[in-house]
């Protein structure tokens, strides 16, 4: 059973493009948090959001906490070559290192 | 400060045999988690050792375990290993504490190829 389920999977647009991935689940999070991973290597932490409605921005990258803390969105501006790879959002419900991923939504940003 | 460290970062090993994979945490984090990526299934939680105890379990066989020492650092096990079992196999480390929001910091990870 998949909780999280993050769309869409695959991404592919030109350099200067906005988009959004979202991520949705039918579960409440007590956190929620975003990961960016490149082939090879692994995940490394963009952003923690845990208060319902919270809105986080780094850069070009605005990440967004659903009311009910049921879903999250992440939204680029301005899409750069550099933005590449594979997005993921994962989900904590309590204390301890459980965290429930989504599959990830693999971006290319060509230029 | 240092990263997380995994190693080895590459291994073959074939069907029935076993294999113990190494993970040193962030200096000061207690809490070791692992998880496997597979193309087909993400990343999918192993099990997270905090104190040297074994604080939250995923959903995979017996076959796979752990450990955490007095320093921190883990090591993960998987015994008569299969074909399936070949993924990139990740640690992440963090505080652990009260109040904390679960925020993970990933090693570079161990590819285990099962011939």
């Amino acid at each position: 059973t998949q909780l999280l389920e993050q769309s869409p999977q695959f991404l592919s647009i030109q350099e200067g493009e906005n988009l959004t991935v979202y991520c949705n689940s039918s579960s409440v999070f007590s956190s929620l948090q975003w990961y960016r991973q490149e082939p090879g290597e692994g995940p490394v932490l963009l952003v923690t959001v845990v208060t319902g409605g919270e809105v986080k921005k780094l850069k070009r990258l605005t990440f967004q906490f659903g009311d009910a803390r049921k879903d999250s969105s992440l939204h680029i501006t301005a899409a750069q070559p550099g933005d590449t790879g594979l997005y993921l959002c994962a989900g904590a419900r309590n204390q301890g290192g459980k965290l429930i991923f989504g599959q990830g939504t693999e971006l290319s940003v060509k230029p | 400060k240092a990263g997380v460290t995994q190693t080895p970062r590459y291994l073959i090993k074939t069907r029935g045999q076993q294999v113990t994979l190494s993970c040193s945490p962030i200096s000061g984090h207690r809490s070791v988690s692992w998880y496997q990526q597979t193309p087909g299934q993400g990343l999918q939680f192993l099990f997270e050792y905090f104190s040297e105890t074994q604080r939250n379990k995923g959903n995979f066989p017996g076959r796979f375990s752990g450990r955490q020492f007095s320093n921190s650092r883990s090591e993960m096990n998987v015994s008569t290993l299969e074909l399936g079992d070949s993924a990139l196999y990740l640690c992440a480390s963090s505080g652990g504490l009260a109040g904390s929001y679960n925020e993970q910091f990933f090693g570079p990870g161990t590819r285990l190829t099962v011939l």
